[in-house]
């Protein structure tokens, strides 16, 4: 099925350590994003892509690391992971500069100890 | 910089009742505006969108919203809801400057809840 792709879904880490979060979509969408969700703040934009190569800052974006090589995945990194990340992470994409509306997926819940 | 509040953050409705969420948005120019719907440990929904023509637009699930600039509100509305729409509802305001809908900012949201 079309959409977009999250992985992994869930994921404990340890303070200090890096990892990735993965993202796909298959719609051909030029614009792409990552948000966290938190209790209370409604979903907060860490990173955005508008094309293959193009990327740019969001509300919250210390800490993290984005790049986006295909058109297709849009991956983002945590370079030292600290409590303060603990957070479900959605992914989201739209064509037509998203006036349209974004596609989000499923999300990955991660807990930072 | 554009800001948008649900004043909500819970409501309690009886399943077959109208419903209405309020939505506040601050921005300079005609903003894009959008209504998502999370249902638990799922990605968000798009349930409908607005940024020209009528002001009344029509979405999924029997969802409707209308656009009031003078009061800069965008509140959402179903005659009658049902026990599946318990969910939680984020208002969203879209970045004209950098293409619309491009960079988003959200509500903290309004948990739906239906009481059968």
């Amino acid at each position: 099925n079309a959409g977009v792709t999250q992985t992994p879904k869930f994921q404990v880490l340890k303070t200090g350590q890096s990892m990735t979060l993965q993202c796909a979509q298959d719609m051909n969408h030029e614009y792409m994003s990552w948000y966290r969700q938190d209790p209370g703040m409604g979903l907060r934009l860490i990173h955005y892509s508008v094309g293959a190569g193009i990327t740019d800052q969001g509300e919250v974006p210390n800490g993290y690391n984005v790049s986006r090589s295909t058109t297709e995945d849009f991956p983002l990194r945590l370079l030292s992971a600290a409590p303060s990340q603990t957070s479900v992470y959605f992914c989201a994409s739209s064509r037509d500069r998203g006036v349209d509306g974004y596609t989000f997926g499923s999300g990955t819940r991660l807990t930072v100890v | 910089a554009q800001s948008v509040t649900q004043p909500d953050i819970h409501i309690t409705v009886s399943e077959g009742a109208s419903l209405e969420l309020r939505c506040n948005y601050s921005y300079g120019a005609t903003p894009y505006l959008f209504w998502y719907v999370q249902s638990p440990g799922q990605g968000l929904q798009l349930l409908l969108k607005y940024f020209s023509g009528d002001t009344l637009v029509q979405g999924i699930k029997g969802f409707e919203a209308e656009f009031k600039r003078s009061q800069s509100s965008f509140n959402l509305r179903k005659p009658s809801v049902h026990w599946s729409d318990a969910a939680e509802y984020f208002c969203a305001v879209g970045d004209i400057l950098t293409g619309g809908g491009n960079k988003l900012t959200f509500g903290t949201g309004t948990q739906l809840k239906v009481e059968l």
